[in-house]
């Protein structure tokens, strides 16, 4: 299965300011997941990012705040947007429908 | 839709005991994948293992394996020997392959193992 690098790790960021999170695939994949995490919580999908084309957003989530690129089959990055407490969770990209990467801790102060 | 239900939301056991982890689902589809994910206080989703719908002999991955009971709908983990590192979350989770379909998730079991 595929192999994800995911950056960064963990971030503590003030409210108003965004984070850009990347994840890098060892392989072409066609489509990437983004899900949230919030503190003891299950992950909630975000958006599906497939390349060439504009990500699909679930119920909830909006591009304003949760923008994605998907600029080639191996690379995807995911902005929290003027980010608020409520915005601290984990956030897990993934890739083959069931491979995650490492997941980034963000904590918004 | 898919739904997953994990019914116990805590669970403990004593090192080197066995326990098992339930987990129950709804689908219309034939063919899919189910998991159980470790996530320990480090944030990441381990696969620990897969059942492939068709396949009728349940998983095993060492000491961790799988009752899968299809016409039931059920798919519990059983962990034997418990160790202390085996305490985490454990998510049970739905991958249906009618199409490119997300993950469905449970909403986890937090397991503590007790020395």
């Amino acid at each position: 299965s595929a192999v994800i690098s995911q950056k960064p790790s963990r971030d503590i960021c003030q409210r108003g300011t965004s984070l850009t999170i990347q994840c890098q695939v060892d392989s072409q994949v066609t489509m990437m997941f983004w899900y949230r995490q919030q503190p003891g919580q299950s992950l909630t999908l975000i958006a599906t990012a497939n390349q060439g084309s504009e990500a699909t957003y679930e119920s909830g989530f909006v591009i304003d705040k949760f923008p994605i690129s998907r600029p080639n089959l191996t690379f995807s990055t995911l902005t929290v947007s003027n980010m608020s407490p409520e915005d601290s969770s984990i956030y897990l990209c993934s890739v083959d429908g069931y491979t995650f990467g490492s997941g980034t801790r963000l904590t918004v102060v | 839709a898919q739904t997953v239900t994990q019914s116990q939301p805590e669970m403990s056991v004593q090192e080197a005991e066995t326990v098992t982890l339930s987990c129950t689902y709804d689908t219309s589809e034939s063919d899919y994948y189910l998991f159980w994910y470790k996530q320990p206080p480090s944030r990441q989703m381990i696969l620990v293992i897969r059942q492939e719908a068709y396949k009728q002999q349940n998983a095993t991955e060492n000491r961790f394996s799988v009752n899968f009971q299809k016409a039931a709908k059920s798919f519990s983990l059983k962990i034997s020997d418990s160790q202390l590192g085996d305490a985490a979350m454990y998510f049970c989770a739905y991958f249906g392959l009618s199409g490119n379909t997300p993950l469905v998730f449970g909403k986890g079991t937090r397991l503590s193992v007790i020395a």
